[in-house]
């Protein structure tokens, strides 16, 4: 059984920092993306990035480019989302996804992660 | 930017045939990706790239994808698809977008 499950997530000031962990079990994680998206409260999705699958080559939203970044461990099937200059519309539910094989073309996500929850406020 | 634009709601009677529509500057062009979402749970993907069922997806669930509008299709509708349901693409410009969502309900 594919599973993902996210964890590190927290109230955070803005202007704090934050590091989001994925762990992966039930594939051979160094075949597949992995991607973080995320959902403000009430509110639709939104992609936030992706990595290959040897975490050379990562991809960002504009909304969160230049302040978060994704990094992954294959040793141990892990993406960390490390989230920095948080913001109060950082806050939403994260959930880590598995996307396709290639990066080049992001394709659809087929297991999801039950998501955690960040909260940026004062 | 590239925008997807779905419905904010829908209705089915029960047993009745569901459609939820995504537009899109030609979107028959993209692939297609639909996912499901019920309060509190999070998404399951239900159809990709415009016609496919991932394994355990009813065969009552389908897609279609031609000029501006893709569209999902759900048959003899069952009070457990009343979810949110999301389209998916990929854009050369926009990277991935999503559409605002759909609310289903079943009545």
């Amino acid at each position: 059984e594919v599973k993902l499950v996210e964890s590190g997530g927290t109230l955070v000031q803005p202007g704090g920092s934050l590091t989001l962990s994925c762990v992966a079990s039930g594939f051979t994680f160094t075949t597949y993306t992995i991607h973080w998206l995320r959902q403000a409260p009430g509110k639709g999705l939104q992609y936030v990035s992706g990595i290959n699958t040897s975490g050379g080559t990562t991809v960002f939203a504009d909304s969160v480019r230049g302040r978060f970044t994704i990094s992954r461990d294959n040793s141990k099937n892990m993406v960390s989302l490390q989230m920095d200059s948080l913001k109060t519309e950082d806050t939403a539910v994260y959930y880590c996804a598995r996307g396709t094989r290639s990066l080049v073309v992001v394709g659809h996500f087929d297991s999801w992660g039950r998501g955690n929850l960040v909260t940026v406020s004062s | 930017s590239y925008e997807l634009s779905q419905p904010l709601s829908a209705a089915v009677a029960l047993g009745q045939t569901a459609t939820i529509t995504c537009e899109g500057e030609n979107i028959g062009s993209k692939n297609v990706h639909w996912y499901q979402q019920k309060p509190d749970q999070a998404p399951v993907l239900v159809i990709y790239r415009d016609v496919n069922r991932p394994s355990g997806i009813p065969e009552r669930f389908s897609g279609s994808n031609s000029g501006n509008t893709a569209t999902l299709t759900i048959s003899r509708a069952q009070a457990g698809d009343e979810a949110d349901y999301y389209c998916h693409v990929w854009d050369t410009t926009s990277s991935v977008v999503f559409g605002g969502g759909t609310k289903l309900t079943v009545l």
